[in-house]
């Protein structure tokens, strides 16, 4: 039963495409994060979202789109994919206030 | 800009002495610390956590102690396991935004 779902877990794919990310919380969060771990292993944030703010990080290029469709799901969209996107990709979710973030596996993603 | 530092890429320990992981911190804004356990090919799992108002809280085998004025926050686990073995990653809190450090490779030995 897990709490926070990103699919796929994988995703090789050649520079240019457009490709999507999807997450999944069912612990009933009111924030969702996507953050990016670089081959330093830095998990940087990119982007958080609740129903009331989108919070862009500065550093994110405009390719980098969130999709919130509904509370449960904060998706990431990536257009013209650069090989500098290599990448784990992690989902998060928490609940407002002093309270723990929650993490998905994270999602490879991999461009040739 | 990293808020959050962890300067110790890498920590060895044998089975049933005492692990210290360490952090730093600058921004003072912080009011939440956590720490998180990372295992190969998954999420970071929340382990413990501390408010700003506190400077220790502990859980079973870890301890978070928290000193402020010098912005530091570190982790005992006490006795460490093999099952322990893990990357460890320190984060803060500001607001809805949490910061985090780039993690300590932690090697318990049997």
């Amino acid at each position: 039963d897990t709490a926070v779902s990103q699919t796929p877990k994988y995703l090789v794919t050649q520079m240019g495409n457009d490709k999507s990310i999807k997450c999944e919380q069912n612990l009933g969060h009111d924030t969702m994060y996507w953050y990016k771990q670089d081959s330093k292993k830095f998990l940087k944030i990119m982007f958080s979202y609740n129903n009331k703010e989108l919070i862009i990080n500065e550093t994110v290029p405009n390719r980098f789109s969130p999709k919130s469709p509904d509370k449960a799901h904060l998706n990431l969209h990536i257009n013209s994919l650069e090989l500098g996107d290599s990448a784990v990709y992690f989902c998060a979710s928490s609940q407002e206030g002093n309270q723990p973030q929650h993490f998905g596996d994270g999602t490879r993603l991999s461009i040739l | 800009d990293q808020q959050v530092k962890q300067n110790s890429p890498s920590l060895s320990v044998q089975e049933g002495r005492i692990s210290i992981l360490n952090c730093d911190y600058t921004n003072s804004m912080f009011d939440y610390f956590l720490w998180y356990k990372k295992y190969p090919a998954e999420g970071p799992t929340f382990l413990i956590s501390i408010s700003s108002i506190k400077d220790k809280n502990e859980d079973g085998r870890f301890t978070v102690f928290l000193n402020k004025s010098a912005k530091h926050l570190s982790l005992h686990i006490v006795p460490s396991q093999p099952g322990d073995s893990a990357v460890y990653f320190c984060a803060a809190k500001n607001g809805n935004q949490f910061y985090f450090g780039t993690g300590t490779s932690l090697t318990v030995i049997p």
